[in-house]
């Protein structure tokens, strides 16, 4: 069936610096593919999303690239802030698998000033 | 616009017990669907409505867990009797109908149980 994998947390990072969280999926036919993010004590919120091979989703400076030869779907930040720490899931959504979203297992991710 | 309502956002019972939560989709989204997330992972799908009709419940483990959509709109999700291993957080989510891997779902708050 599809699964999600994701790089395990916690992550710790300080402000300004580079962030790379990795993610790859197995899934059958063409997903689409999502990054979400639940800040601490409010509910998932979904962060970019890419719909095809190829595609490069982005939304507060993040990004994702939606890699179909290498089945991964990376998020990716220049420079982090402190109110960026939260949780982060990777999740595909595809018709085979009846149009649910498989979450991976979430990063956690904490900015210090 | 108002997003996902769900209520009770906390719920503490003793094994046993029943309990249940509800759920109000964004207005127009005929796709509903309920998660389980337990600790440190990511949601799972329990069940997924399309209007009143449940159409994936392949996960949703039915001699304790029952859920219902009457009219279309709110949902709610029982579980009877509750085990130690059901707490959780519930996670509603909706979105626009139609065959596309592509709507976004939208989730509301949660429900935290503790079952005790």
């Amino acid at each position: 069936g599809d699964s999600v994998t994701q790089m395990e947390g916690p992550v710790t990072l300080s402000e300004e610096a580079f962030l790379t969280i990795n993610c790859t999926y197995t899934a059958t036919g063409y997903p689409s593919l999502f990054w979400y993010v639940q800040y601490p004590g409010e509910g998932l919120q979904l962060l970019l999303k890419a719909t095809k091979a190829d595609d490069k989703g982005s939304n507060k400076g993040f990004e994702a690239t939606y890699r179909k030869e290498t089945t991964s779907f990376h998020l990716e930040k220049g420079s982090v802030q402190v109110s960026d720490s939260a949780v982060y899931f990777c999740a595909l959504s595809s018709i085979q698998g009846a149009q649910k979203l498989v979450f991976g297992q979430g990063t956690r991710l904490t900015i210090n000033p | 616009e108002a997003g996902v309502v769900q209520s009770p956002r906390y719920k503490i019972i003793e094994k046993k017990q029943p309990v249940a939560f509800w759920c109000n989709p964004i207005s127009g989204h005929n796709t509903l669907y309920w998660y389980r997330q337990n600790l440190g992972q990511g949601p799972e799908l329990l069940i997924r409505y399309e209007n009143e009709e449940a159409v994936d419940d392949s996960q949703l483990p039915k001699d304790r867990f029952s859920a219902e959509r009457l009219k279309g709109v709110d949902s709610t999700l029982k579980i009877q009797p509750a085990e130690l291993g059901d707490s959780a957080v519930y996670l509603c989510a909706s979105s626009l109908s139609g065959v596309s891997s592509y709507n976004e779902q939208f989730f509301g708050p949660g429900t935290r149980l503790t079952v005790l």
